[in-house]
């Protein structure tokens, strides 16, 4: 089954403390991204990759950072989490060029930094 | 840069019909999504359209497209309160690798 994985689903930190959220895809997708949902903003891309090794900024990408080492896993990293990083994550992955209706979300992580 | 836009909120009779609207700014967009997030769930592509159409029906929903007013409605046939959700609207940017330029998202609200 077309899956993208995300882990944790559900995290409570504390401000600083450094945190990674794994995104993990079978479709053998190139292209990689992820985005934060916040209320009355919609979601915003924060980085995306367009294959291993090839990372960009989204629009959002202040205090985070992302790798790309393997085609299969794209992990967000906040280094220093803070309170305004309080938010829904998701992961999407699609095939390189693809028409769009190829992209492919997971299901969300809940992240609350206290 | 590009925007969308659409408005937040919307309740809705069970059984009545919904319309949610959304207009959008970059004109080159290829594909306009509309996607569902229901309560603590993540996103489901509900349908797409693509630019050179003006209609889509899939069962109970109906998306229109009027390109010259960069302007994309979903209407909901005979709404039922398993349609209560946030409903996102989003285009592809033309300038990005399958970037998708959402909307804030409208709560739709159906109720007895």
């Amino acid at each position: 089954e077309a899956q993208v994985t995300q882990n944790p689903r559900y995290l409570i930190t504390v401000t600083g403390k450094k945190l990674t959220v794994t995104c993990s895809q079978n479709m053998n997708h190139e292209y990689m991204s992820w985005y934060r949902q916040d209320p009355g903003l919609g979601l915003r891309q924060i980085y995306y990759s367009m294959n291993v090794e090839v990372t960009d900024k989204g629009d959002v990408p202040e205090g985070y950072k992302v790798s790309r080492k393997e085609k299969r896993n794209f992990p967000l990293i906040l280094e220093s989490p803070s309170p305004n990083q309080t938010s829904l994550y998701f992961c999407a992955s699609s095939l390189s060029g693809g028409d769009g209706n190829t992209i492919y979300f997971g299901e969300g992580s809940w992240l609350t930094v206290v | 840069g590009e925007d969308v836009e659409q408005s937040l909120f919307l309740s809705v009779r069970e059984g009545d019909s919904s319309v949610i609207n959304c207009t959008y700014t970059d004109s080159s967009s290829t594909y306009l999504y509309w996607y569902k997030q229901e309560p603590g769930a993540g996103l489901q592509l509900l349908t797409y359209i693509f630019s050179n159409m003006d209609m889509k029906q899939d069962q109970r929903l109906t998306v229109l497209l009027n390109k010259k007013d960069k302007h994309l409605s979903l209407r909901i046939a005979d709404t039922q309160t398993g349609d209560s959700a946030i409903y996102f609207c989003a285009e592809i940017d033309s300038g990005g690798y399958n970037k998708l330029i959402f909307g804030a998202g409208t709560r739709l609200a159906v109720h007895p």
